[in-house]
């Protein structure tokens, strides 16, 4: 079973940063946090993952609490592509993703 | 670097008739995944394949779901008989090798009358 919550759904304006907000307070030490999103009519598209550390890649920004209970998803420059089904999965190596109904992210112009 | 492919993209069938789906998942990827979307839900794994061999198929119905991957590299999802609530998007996904990222393609939407 998903072992996170997220808000239903969330607005963004355009050229602004959209920042998803995760809650898992039962994640365990060796489990990662996972981001993928699914745009409509396709499958889900692997954005980022990390640990213990911040991540940022070519698309995203990865900011998880110390005590690693939550974490944020960063889009630093949202564009109308960006329209979304967000999924933060907490895993660890080897087992199941889990996802859960995640955060409708639209994208306003 | 191709991504996974998956045909049909659509399918409809009456409820008690058969259907495959196929998938090809990236050149070289070993475990390949089965998932079972409902709509307005996330994907659910249906069965999970490291090169040719079952890792772990505990949530296929396996009274009319099958899967095979004989050659430990494109797959086929079988349903025979379909029910009403199979339908959903079928989705074939792939990683490099056991608890690696996983890697989706677009999907397979099932629509059982």
């Amino acid at each position: 079973d998903a072992k996170t919550t997220q808000p239903t759904s969330m607005d963004c304006a355009e050229g602004r940063a959209a920042n998803l907000p995760c809650n898992h307070s039962t994640i365990s030490g060796n489990e990662y946090v996972y981001w993928y999103r699914q745009i409509h009519s396709q499958g889900p598209q692997y954005i980022i993952h990390g640990l213990k550390n911040n991540e940022t890649n070519e698309m995203a920004s990865l900011i998880i609490t110390e005590d690693r209970k939550s974490s944020t998803l960063i889009l630093p420059h949202a564009t109308l592509r960006d329209t979304a089904v967000y999924y933060c999965i907490v895993r660890a190596t080897g087992n199941q993703f889990y996802f859960g109904t995640g955060t409708s992210l639209t994208v306003i112009p | 670097e191709a991504g996974v492919a998956q045909s049909p993209r659509y399918k409809i069938i009456e409820k008690r008739q058969s259907v495959a789906f196929w998938c090809n998942p990236i050149s070289g990827h070993a475990t390949l995944y089965w998932y079972q979307q409902i709509l307005g839900q996330g994907p659910k794994l249906l069965i999970q394949f490291q090169n040719n061999g079952v890792v772990d198929d505990s949530q296929l119905p396996k009274d009319r779901f099958s899967a095979e991957r004989l050659k430990g590299v494109d797959s086929t999802l079988k349903i025979q008989p379909a029910k009403l609530e199979d339908s959903a998007v079928y989705l074939c996904a792939s990683s490099p090798n056991f608890g690696d990222t996983q890697y989706f393609g677009p999907g397979t939407r099932l629509t059982v009358l």
